[in-house]
């Protein structure tokens, strides 16, 4: 199986700041990655896909990076809808993993 | 626009078998495959397998042996079983969309774009 890395796994922050989260996979997925983002008691909800392509209707604050093995999510200006946990997902083989998550919590 | 509703048993005792049943409705069920995920309380995503409309079928290989997806096209459905339960597989239960990315060579990545809300199983005796 793939093993999907994120890092922080807790990241503070303030509205307005921008937010880097990384996302390392153990060993090459070319650019099939995606992250979502997923509040307390919510389904998951798909931000970007192919690492950097930004799903319909997602802010453009948010934004992808990456290939091979090491991704980034950007959030440009923090706001106060953004605090949730982020997950990284790797849909190159089988099985599909995630990342263990990273949650962001204001500062 | 595409909505997934899921519904199935939300109790369940040790050794029983799980069953779950994801309805799509507004959009295309071909074309697509079909996935289910789970979260046990206070951790992370767990990719259990995914089906599409012509049966074929892929599972994670930690649950392959108890898990079994199937679909009726007829109704829109994919359902999951989930053998030989214990309480580590108490959980939220998630049905999502698998949407494809060409990546060349006639071959697709699916990646999950809609997602349902979940359903929450917990195995007690």
């Amino acid at each position: 199986d793939i093993q999907m890395t994120q890092s922080p796994s807790t990241l503070s922050a303030s509205v307005g700041d921008r937010v880097i989260i990384t996302c390392r996979a153990s060993q090459s997925i070319s650019s099939w990655l995606a992250w979502y983002q997923q509040k307390p008691g919510k389904a998951p909800k798909l931000l970007i896909y192919k690492a950097s392509s930004l799903e319909s209707g997602v802010p453009l604050r948010f934004s992808g990076s990456g290939s091979g093995t090491e991704f980034t999510l950007t959030i440009s200006s923090l706001q106060p809808d953004d605090f949730a946990t982020y997950y990284c997902q790797q849909y190159y083989s089988y099985p599909y993993t995630f990342g263990q998550g990273t949650k962001l919590e204001i500062k | 626009q595409v909505q997934l509703q899921q519904w199935g048993a939300g109790l369940l005792k040790p050794s029983e078998t799980l069953s779950l049943t994801c309805a799509v409705y507004g959009g295309s069920f071909s074309g697509y495959y079909w996935s289910w995920i789970r979260q046990p309380p206070g951790k992370g995503l767990e990719w259990i397998g995914e089906i599409n409309h012509s049966g074929s079928t892929n599972y994670n290989p930690s649950l392959k042996s108890r898990v079994s997806i199937s679909v009726d096209t007829s109704k829109n459905q994919f359902s999951l079983k989930l053998s030989s339960v214990t309480a580590a597989d108490t959980a939220v239960y998630y049905c999502a969309r698998g949407a494809g990315d060409y990546g060349g060579l006639g071959y697709y990545y699916y990646y999950m774009d809609v997602w349902g809300k979940g359903t929450t199983v917990t195995v007690s005796s």
